[in-house]
């Protein structure tokens, strides 16, 4: 069975630019995580989805940031516009309620903005 | 709120040394339990579970216990390889309406031949 698959896996872009990071969630799960990861802040919950609703969006620093999951099967994370202090490695996770609470990572989207 | 508090790094030992590496937590509920790893340049994988007291999860020889009177999930292997060298990260769910994954900070495990 295939895993969570996120693209692009690798993306450099210029501050100012809008990103869109995708994200296809493992078929059948009905809970959807976009987290981030650096050295200074470790791992970051950025929002959830439960059935394509989402639920908490605490954790999304700032108005550039946004999230939407227009169906179960395909999710994504744009920042517009984009500063280098949002170079990170970014996660989407999936999980299925049923299941034991167990969360599904991602490969990640390894963005860097100069 | 909840928390994971896991021990700091780096932790370096040599070949089929044993490993621990501390995590406790807190928890208002009856979460679940894990460890995930990161290898370099990868994502995070899951290692090994636990969803009740006193249950051991277990994989590739690592394993954990969970502890409910000391609020712990210390991981444990008795002979590590350089191909262990990873980032270890605790985490708890509480699951229910709130299902989403607590992380520790992660420690680093530097494996030498």
């Amino acid at each position: 069975d295939a895993g969570v698959i996120q693209s692009p896996r690798h993306e450099v872009t210029e501050m100012g630019q809008e990103v869109t990071l995708r994200c296809k969630p493992i078929s059948g799960h009905d809970y959807l995580f976009w987290y981030r990861q650096t050295m200074m802040r470790g791992l970051e919950l950025l929002i959830y989805f439960n059935n394509n609703v989402p639920i908490d969006d605490s954790g999304m620093p700032e108005d550039r940031f946004s999230a939407k999951m227009p169906n179960a099967s395909f999710s994504t994370l744009k920042i517009q516009p984009s500063e280098p202090r949002d170079s990170a490695v970014y996660f989407c996770a999936s999980s299925l309620a049923s299941s034991g609470n167990t969360i599904y990572f991602g490969e990640g989207s390894w963005l860097t903005v100069v | 709120g909840d928390s994971v508090t896991q021990m700091e790094g780096p932790v370096t030992l040599s070949e089929e040394a044993f490993l621990t590496i501390n995590c406790t937590y807190t928890a208002t509920g009856y979460p679940s339990l894990f460890w995930y790893v990161q290898y370099p340049g990868e994502g995070l994988q899951l290692l090994l579970k636990a969803t009740k007291a006193d249950d051991k999860g277990s994989n590739k020889g690592f394993e954990a216990t969970y502890r409910k009177e000391t609020t712990s999930f210390h991981l444990e292997k008795g002979s590590v390889q350089v191909s262990d060298s990873a980032v270890y990260f605790c985490a708890l769910n509480t699951g229910g309406a709130t299902n989403k994954l607590i992380f520790g900070t992660g420690t680093l495990l530097a494996v030498q031949p």
